[in-house]
Formats: C-alpha cells, sequence, structure tokens
C-alpha cells in the first residue's frame, strides 16, 4: 500500500500571500489530520477532517483552513501569510476509529 | 488536556552502548501512548505503540517501550544502538474517549549516536 502522499515538498511564499498545501491519505483511511511542526513550538495540531468534516480542531487563528473530499483526500489553506507560518506541515492518515495515525513526509513552508 | 513531557533534549550515546528515552505524560483519563521517529528532512515514522495489553511493547529493529501508569510514563529503550538511529524521538498521547484523533507530542529528543 503506497503511503500518506503530500505535495509539494517545499514551498517559498512572500508574507501576505496564500498557499494549499494537498494531502492524499492511505488506502481505505478516512480520517486526515494536519500538524504544524516548528523549532520554537514543536508539534502542534492543526486540525482533523473525518468524512468531509472537521472532527477536531487546535488552536489556530481563521487564517488557517482546511477540508476533505469525498475520497479523503485533503488541502488545508493558510491565507495571509506570516513570517511565523514558515513550518513543516505533516499531514496524518488513521482507519475509521483507529488511533493509529501514520504521517506523510510533510511540506515545507518557507515565508520570506 | 493532556500534556507530555520528554525530560531530555539531546542524548549523545556511542554506537553499541544502550539508550533510554524518557517519556512522562499527564493525563485525567486513558490514553493511547505512542513513539514516532523523525529522520532529518523526512516526516514521522511510527516506531512502536501502546494501546491495551502487555505493558511491553517492541518495535522490528530492536527499541522496546513499558507502559507504566502509577508512574505515567512510557520510556523508550534500546541495548545497542546503531550509527542508524541518529535521530529525532517524539513521545505522543491520544485520549482512548477522544472524539477524533488528535495526538499530543512531547517537545521531542535529539538522539546523536556516535562512532
Amino acid at each position: 500500500k503506497a503511503g500518506v502522499t503530500q505535495t509539494p515538498r517545499y514551498l517559498i511564499k512572500t508574507r501576505g500571500q496564500q498557499v494549499t498545501l494537498s494531502c492524499s491519505p492511505i488506502s481505505g483511511h478516512r480520517s486526515v489530520s494536519w500538524y504544524q511542526q516548528t523549532p520554537g513550538q514543536g508539534l502542534q495540531f492543526l486540525f482533523e477532517y473525518f468524512s468531509e468534516t472537521q472532527r477536531n480542531k487546535g488552536n489556530f487563528p481563521g487564517r488557517f483552513s482546511g477540508r476533505q473530499f469525498s475520497n479523503s483526500r485533503s488541502e488545508m489553506n493558510v491565507s495571509t501569510l506570516e513570517l511565523g507560518d514558515s513550518a513543516l506541515y505533516l499531514c496524518a492518515s488513521s482507519l475509521e476509529g483507529g488511533p493509529t495515525q501514520y504521517f506523510g513526509p510533510g511540506t515545507r513552508l518557507t515565508v520570506l | 488536556a493532556q500534556s507530555v513531557t520528554q525530560l531530555d533534549s539531546q542524548v549523545p550515546v556511542f554506537e553499541e552502548a544502550p539508550v533510554e528515552l524518557r517519556c512522562n505524560y499527564s493525563s485525567s483519563v486513558s490514553v493511547y501512548l505512542f513513539w514516532y521517529v523523525q529522520y532529518p528532512n523526512q516526516g514521522l515514522q511510527l516506531l512502536l505503540k501502546y494501546l491495551s495489553g502487555s505493558t511491553l511493547v517492541k518495535s522490528i529493529n530492536g527499541f522496546e517501550a513499558e507502559f507504566n501508569k502509577s508512574q505515567t510514563s512510557f520510556h523508550l529503550r534500546k541495548p545497542s544502538v546503531h550509527i542508524s538511529d541518529t535521530a529525532e524521538y517524539f513521545c505522543a498521547v491520544r485520549t482512548v474517549k477522544a472524539a477524533g484523533n488528535k495526538l499530543t507530542f512531547g517537545g521531542g529528543t535529539r538522539v546523536l549516536v556516535k562512532p
């Protein structure tokens, strides 16, 4: 089975722009979660989608949003980028009801 | 709310020596416990997990961790490390009865294996 895939792997944007990141879960997995990893804050939960509905949300401003499609693929969007949004964004998928999450390789976002 | 503390931010260790990475968590309810490993410029790889049953869990590459409910710990050990074990290790928890998946991570422990 193919693992979790994320595109693009690297992105460079400037302040004020917006960005969309994509995540394809492992086949059969319907839950997709997003995490932000920074040197200062570590790994922080952004949100989780299940069956096209947001099921959980972390403490991030409304500039961070996401969605999930009927094929379980997910996208996250960050609007009005700030320098502090520079991070590794990780996507993880899991089976319905299963607690074990499997992570993708991440998207490295750099905001200049 | 849960929290996870990894007491050592960095652990230098010589090749073939044993290593222990400490993880303590705080939660008022039952939790699932995980260890993930991150190699440079990569995502997180699941190393091992405790969901229920035997409190000692093992990975295929020689790591093991023991769930200690009374001490709220889930320490990771390996009796003999290799250069290839150089990586950052993260301990994480999720409540058993949570509606949905949300992992809470510790700050990570960077392991540097020296020849």
